[in-house]
């Protein structure tokens, strides 16, 4: 089983809707960062959260470290919304930075 | 501006031959990882260090090599002991401490002919 598992694997929404992305992890961490990748393959870090919630325009993480649970919303989404986002732990002990498989979004016209 | 720089983009190279990746960064960060990624499927983590001159073999560090001689560079050498090298290659830095944001490089795709 892998430490990180992200649901769900594709994901296909119309323009406007509410998104939610979920990650679920294993072991202790000190801090988990969501992801986007383009189709290109470059990353860019869109958040990183120890605890409680982040918003930034209409993106917001939220992690509950008690259930070792996280998600990423994505309100009003639009078609340039569309990328595979990803989740990564960073274990308590050490620099180990392990990630998610990924979740494809794509959000249609 | 800050950042981090891999090189080459695209590379090719002929079975049983090794391979140099760069990743340099100018961020002062002290970790850097490496993460292999084939289609359509997660990153998979190589080779990190959190200090120069200190690195720990990943998930699937068999057939890679790594060195941490400065600071802002982290070289994975593919060898020719890796069955199976084609694959897209990233490297990542790490900020001060645990709540230390990410950097990404644009990645080097590899390809062996």
């Amino acid at each position: 089983k892998n430490e990180v598992e992200q649901s769900p694997q594709n994901l296909t929404a119309q323009e406007g809707e509410f998104i939610t992305i979920n990650c679920s992890y294993s072991v202790g961490i000190s801090a988990l960062h969501w992801l986007q990748q383009h189709p290109g393959g470059g990353i860019v870090s869109l958040f990183m959260l120890s605890s409680g919630k982040k918003k930034h325009g209409r993106l917001i993480a939220t992690i509950n470290i008690q259930e070792k649970h996280s998600s990423l919303h994505i309100t009003a989404s639009h078609p340039r919304d569309s990328a595979v986002y990803i989740c990564a732990v960073l274990r308590l002990s050490g620099s180990r930075l392990t990630f998610g498989e990924g979740t494809q979004l794509t959000v249609n016209p | 501006d800050g950042g981090i720089t891999q090189s080459p983009k695209y590379l090719f190279r002929k079975e049983g031959q090794n391979v140099t990746l760069s990743c340099e960064q100018n961020l002062n960060h002290d970790a850097m990882y490496w993460y292999r990624q084939d289609p359509g499927q997660g990153l998979r983590l190589i080779y990190y260090s959190q200090i120069v001159n200190d690195f720990q073999k990943g998930d699937i560090a068999e057939g890679y090599s790594v060195s941490r001689e400065k600071k802002e560079s982290f070289p994975l050498t593919v060898t020719s002991a890796q069955k199976n090298p084609t694959a897209f290659y990233l490297c990542a830095s790490r900020g001060q401490g645990d709540t230390g944001e990410l950097f990404f490089g644009e990645g080097s795709r590899l390809t062996v002919l």
